[in-house]
């Protein structure tokens, strides 16, 4: 399909790991991003990842990118109630657009 | 890191005025800004690609006459939301993509919260 799909909703307890999986749609994009929105507010980067890249680790975050299946995902481990927020999947297609899936809102459990 | 500053972050107006999103980057020359459309539960749509010095790019099913967009500087776009009805209620992001910088990443404003009344 033409969007980039993620799932709604994700609960995690916390100190657990949460993941969250992505589907892109251009073979051809050059970055691939994750955004955190917290409540009201705007998005913040979290990390991105070269097309040319299986995996990238940032403290508590881990990218995995799939290009044969245009998968990505974002591992969060020990997961905080401050990581409670909408996190959204991008990529930059050929005409350089940065086009977003809709959100994977996280919920963490006690 | 690279600061995207959007102003007013709240507004409320009267049905038939219109409303003026100012955006802008700080610290960094932003030859490319993007508006960003987001509805309650739903994703981020792309409303149009504002370019420093020409005019802006508009997505599909976009009024340009309605929402006019401005890149008069390197550091400064506008949003200006012409004859606003009740359906024009959202939250208009704006961003920026650094100048020269290889990723490509962008930079996004806190958002703006427009209520038409």
């Amino acid at each position: 399909g033409e969007d980039v799909e993620q799932s709604l909703f994700l609960s995690v307890r916390e100190g657990d790991s949460s993941v969250i999986n992505c589907t892109y749609t251009d073979s051809s994009s050059t970055y691939l991003y994750w955004y955190k929105q917290e409540p009201g507010a705007g998005l913040q980067l979290l990390t991105y990842i070269f097309s040319n890249m299986d995996m990238k680790q940032d403290q508590r975050l881990t990218v995995l990118l799939n290009k044969k299946d245009k998968h990505l995902s974002l591992r969060i481990a020990d997961t905080q109630t401050g990581d409670s927020a909408i996190y959204f999947c991008a990529e930059t297609r050929r005409d350089d657009k940065i086009i977003f899936g809709k959100g994977t809102r996280l919920h963490i459990l006690p | 890191g690279a600061v995207v500053s959007q102003h007013p972050s709240r507004v409320i107006c009267k049905s038939g005025t219109s409303v003026k999103i100012e955006c802008r980057s700080l610290d960094f020359q932003a030859t490319t800004m993007f508006w960003y459309r987001q509805f309650p539960k739903q994703s981020l749509m792309l409303m149009a690609t504002s370019n420093e010095g020409s005019k802006a790019t508009y997505e599909q099913g976009v009024e340009k006459d309605k929402f006019l967009i401005n890149h008069a500087s390197l550091t400064l776009s506008t949003l200006t939301v012409t004859s606003a009805h009740p359906e024009d209620s959202s939250f208009y992001i704006c961003s920026a993509r650094v100048s020269g910088r290889v990723t490509g990443e962008l930079f996004f404003g806190e958002g703006s919260r427009l209520t038409v009344l």
